[in-house]
């Protein structure tokens, strides 16, 4: 059974357009919501992450937009570039160790020049 | 520099071989992980150990297993139990009780 559940499998945006990616989850009991991002032939790096005391949290180019009673979140990437072109990943725990980390299917994005 | 290193990078088995993928962090954490990661799936957690001497199993453990010797080193040998290894593995470790994973560069093993 998925806990989380990602989408698209795949993304293609051209140079500065904005990347969306959609996550959902069920277990309410969730309070932590980090995303990953990926580069070919390497470990996973923490982009971002939310708890759900706030719906929207941003860095630089990168925002989490997160809907508790619709028990959703999604990044949003603004003026994506050809460097963010990876593999993301959205993951949802209980604050009690990554044991309990549960990620989903991942979206790889590629952005066009 | 602190961080997880995982070797080899690469590693090519024959089938009926155990095999053994090393993983160390200077972190300084507590809890460390392993996870495997195949195409269009996403990452599934094998084993973690949230102390030394103790590990536990995670959703796949069927067909590795782990030691925790040292804070610092969190071994996986791949059986020849396991059915289907080839796959990307990749290490990671946390403070206990914290979401937060960081993760090493990964092996990718190719039974040949």
């Amino acid at each position: 059974q998925q806990q989380v559940k990602q989408s698209p499998q795949s993304l293609i945006v051209q140079k500065g357009g904005i990347s969306i990616i959609n996550c959902a989850y069920e277990n309410t009991a969730f309070d932590y919501f980090p995303w990953y991002q990926q580069f070919p032939g390497k470990g996973p790096a923490l982009l971002i992450a939310i708890r759900p005391d706030v719906s929207e949290k941003k860095e630089g180019r990168f925002t989490i937009s997160f809907n508790k009673s619709a028990k959703q979140f999604s990044l949003h990437i603004m003026d994506s570039q050809p460097g963010d072109s990876a593999t993301y990943f959205c993951a949802a725990s209980r604050e009690t160790g990554a044991n309990n980390l549960f990620f989903g299917t991942g979206t790889r994005l590629t952005v066009i020049p | 520099d602190g961080g997880i290193t995982q070797s080899p990078k690469y590693l090519f088995r024959k089938e009926g071989q155990n095999v053994t993928l090393s993983c160390e962090q200077n972190l300084n954490h507590d809890a460390m992980y392993w996870y495997r990661q195949d195409p269009g799936q996403g990452l599934r957690l094998i084993y973690y150990s949230q102390i030394v001497n103790d590990f536990q199993k995670g959703d796949i453990a069927e067909g590795y297993s782990v030691s925790r010797e040292k804070k610092e080193s969190f071994p996986l040998t791949v059986t020849s139990a396991q059915k289907n290894p080839t796959a990307f593995y990749l290490c990671a470790s946390s403070r206990v009780r914290a979401s937060e994973a960081f993760f090493g560069q990964g092996t990718r093993l190719t039974v040949v």
